[in-house]
């Protein structure tokens, strides 16, 4: 069964400690691998799209890797205003049009 | 308004009444997404509509009844929910051409529903 897990569930970093966060899928043939980022209260706002092995994009302070089996979402010296709900999302090549597969996210709270 | 909107916000409704989610997508695309979204749980994509035609129905029970008038406006009509049913409703668009799904979805902000 076709599968997206994140890890970890929760993360507390003080401001400036840089870390990752995990996302590893199991989909055969995989499309596309996205990153959303939720506000509590708020719809997720796009991030980033992968393609492929190999492929890395940034934005500010956050930079995504997508390797064959997982990505990364790698935060350099947070801010308290990164604090939110970090998903990941997958599409598959078979499945049907905009069937994102989504994981239950990972919660990011940045202390200043 | 920019983006995707949705209205209301915030729906308190009891396990009789009837109700409906409205969507508005300002983006140029023509395709449409309902999500729910539950505590724990990752989102669960509801129906698909593309160029106003659905496309998708993922097993959802008939007390959920999805409208797509065009390609800019979705509802969402509710009839004798349950208390299970309490979540929040996110419709997400995105643009399609030559039958192939553009990867990039946009979400609303979401409608908070509680069924008593």
């Amino acid at each position: 069964e076709d599968q997206v897990t994140q890890s970890p569930e929760a993360l507390r970093l003080q401001e400036g400690e840089s870390s990752s966060l995990n996302c590893s899928y199991t989909v055969s043939g995989l499309r596309g691998l996205f990153w959303y980022r939720q506000d509590p209260g708020k719809g997720p706002e796009f991030l980033f799209t992968l393609y492929s092995a190999g492929e890395e994009k940034e934005k500010e302070r956050l930079k995504a890797t997508l390797t064959k089996k997982e990505s990364f979402l790698h935060i350099t010296a947070p801010k308290p205003e990164d604090s939110a709900t970090y998903l990941c999302a997958v599409h598959f090549y078979g499945g049907s049009q905009g069937n994102l597969i989504f994981g239950k996210g990972t919660k990011l709270s940045v202390k200043p | 308004e920019t983006g995707v909107t949705q209205t209301p916000r915030h729906l308190v409704m009891g396990m009789t009444n009837k109700k409906s989610l409205k969507c508005e997508q300002h983006l140029g695309h023509n395709a449409m997404y309902w999500y729910k979204q539950s505590a724990k749980k990752p989102l669960e994509l509801m129906f698909v509509y593309n160029f106003k035609e659905q496309t998708e129905n993922n097993s959802v029970p008939s007390r959920f009844s999805p409208e797509c008038p065009n390609s800019s406006h979705l509802f969402l009509h509710l009839h004798t929910l349950q208390p299970e049913d309490s979540a929040l409703y996110l419709c997400a668009s995105s643009h399609v051409s030559n039958g192939s799904p553009s990867d990039e979805q946009f979400f609303g902000p979401g409608t908070r529903l509680t069924v008593l």
